[in-house]
């Protein structure tokens, strides 16, 4: 299994951002995906999931901002992040949460 | 909202150790519970789902147990690999959320 995360960078607070994830070794379509985040020196927080069907679920505080997409036809997961804030810098995992991991891609809000 | 409180948030051992950690939802979860290791600068690694079932290639030093609110996790001997940050979660249901980590150390 491989999880390879893409996207990442600096932006401008208000700006937008889309992380890609490419997945392999694993039938991507059967298999429900999600983001999870991690602040500098903070823990982990549950950004969104996404299911085989296509429902998405996001956590309060990026809901209304982040949509979280699939293309099953090329393995990949994807993030789009719209008003971004300092507060959503972090290093950003693509997950099928209990097993297997992606490295991360950071993103950093700043001016 | 189900939270996830793990506790204590930090520990130090020493080599040899058994080690507990343990994480409370606050509300029941079956056994919908995940542990996962987190080495500095590192992605976290999967250990345990369904509460006590290792994943794959996870050494039978880790174990998990629990049910509905109350959850641990347990080293049986602690090894300098072993050293990290770590944490629990649910998937009982949207939003899935973490347990704020427990970082254990070298004593």
């Amino acid at each position: 299994v491989q999880l390879l995360e893409s996207g990442g960078g600096l932006v401008q607070p208000g700006g937008s951002l889309r992380l890609s994830c490419a997945a392999s070794g694993f039938t991507f379509s059967s298999s429900s995906m999600s983001w999870v985040r991690q602040a500098p020196g903070k823990g982990l927080e549950w950004v969104s999931s996404i299911t085989t069907t296509g429902s998405t679920f996001y956590a309060d505080s990026v809901k209304g901002r982040f949509t979280t997409s699939r293309d099953n036809s090329k393995n990949t997961l994807f993030l789009q992040m719209s008003s971004l804030t300092a507060e959503d810098t972090a290093v950003y995992y693509c997950a099928k949460l209990t097993s297997d991991w992606g490295q991360g891609t950071t993103v950093t809000v700043s001016s | 909202d189900i939270q996830m409180t793990q506790s204590p948030s930090s520990l130090s051992a020493s080599v040899g150790d058994r080690v507990t950690i343990t994480c409370r939802a606050s509300q029941g979860i079956s056994n919908s519970l995940a542990w996962f290791q987190q080495r500095p600068g590192k992605a976290p690694k999967s250990l345990i789902y369904g509460a006590s079932n290792l994943q794959t290639g996870v050494p039978s030093k880790f174990s998990g147990n629990g049910s509905g609110t109350d959850f641990t996790l347990t080293i049986s001997s602690l090894q300098p690999e072993d050293f990290a940050t770590y944490y629990c979660q649910h998937y009982k249901g949207y939003p899935f959320a973490f347990g704020g980590g427990t970082k254990v150390e070298i004593k």
